[in-house]
């Protein structure tokens, strides 16, 4: 267990509100990341961050922002939510070289 | 870019018998690649990986080969169990950093039959 939870597991909104998604983990790794997953198109980074207040872009980071002021929290930001943004999103850290562990997902739906 | 394609959609076998994932690859100088599986509503898991530097690596049941030549890797599950049953994702580290910013194909969802 790599110790990673996300909240909230669920949530739906409206287009145009903003939404974060928090991902939270126990044990002090440098490295996280956010994916969004969606049919057809596997796993796709969003945002990563390595280290405190280091963080750049991903694949598709278009309408999404990201701050980590902790070592252990990485927040994931929709400034303004859309239909497109409906997605299932991972948090990953990176425990040894190359190797991601994920947490449990959160699951969005933008009406 | 890198691209990471597995143009399977699913893949259905028997009980007992083996499970053959395949992923194909476009560049490849300094590559790892690892397999995922994932259950519905969970996280993906970490399944096995294997280095440029090698043409396979075991792991009890799962094996994953690697041909460079193709850009082609396959995982192979001997023998597949019901609870094999999950989608199972490719995935490519090309950069060779110290930090992984992988790029995953699209899935192959494999249902194994009692």
């Amino acid at each position: 267990d790599a110790g990673i939870t996300q909240s909230p597991r669920h949530k739906v909104t409206e287009t145009g509100t903003p939404v974060t998604l928090r991902c939270h983990q126990t044990e002090n790794h440098r490295y996280m990341y956010w994916y969004r997953q969606d049919p057809g198109h596997g796993l796709r980074l969003i945002h990563y961050s390595y280290g405190v207040k280091d963080t750049d872009k991903g694949e598709v980071s278009d309408g999404y922002s990201v701050s980590r002021s902790k070592t252990e929290d990485f927040l994931l930001t929709l400034e303004s939510a859309t239909s497109s943004q409906t997605s299932v999103y991972f948090c990953a850290i990176q425990e040894t070289y190359n190797e991601q562990f994920f947490g449990p997902g959160t699951r969005l739906t933008v009406l | 870019d890198q691209q990471v394609k597995q143009n399977s959609p699913s893949l259905s076998v028997q009980e007992g018998r083996i499970s053959i994932l395949n992923c194909d690859y476009t560049n490849s100088m300094f590559d790892y690649f690892l397999w995922y599986k994932k259950y519905p509503a969970e996280g993906p898991t970490f399944l096995i990986s294997i280095s440029s530097i090698k043409d396979k690596n075991e792991d009890g049941r799962f094996t994953v080969f690697l041909n460079k030549s193709a850009k082609h890797l396959s995982l192979h599950i001997v023998p597949s169990q019901p609870g094999d049953s999950a989608v199972y994702f490719c995935a490519d580290n090309a950069g060779g950093t110290s930090y992984g910013k992988l790029t995953f194909g699209q899935g192959t969802i494999l249902t194994v039959h009692p």
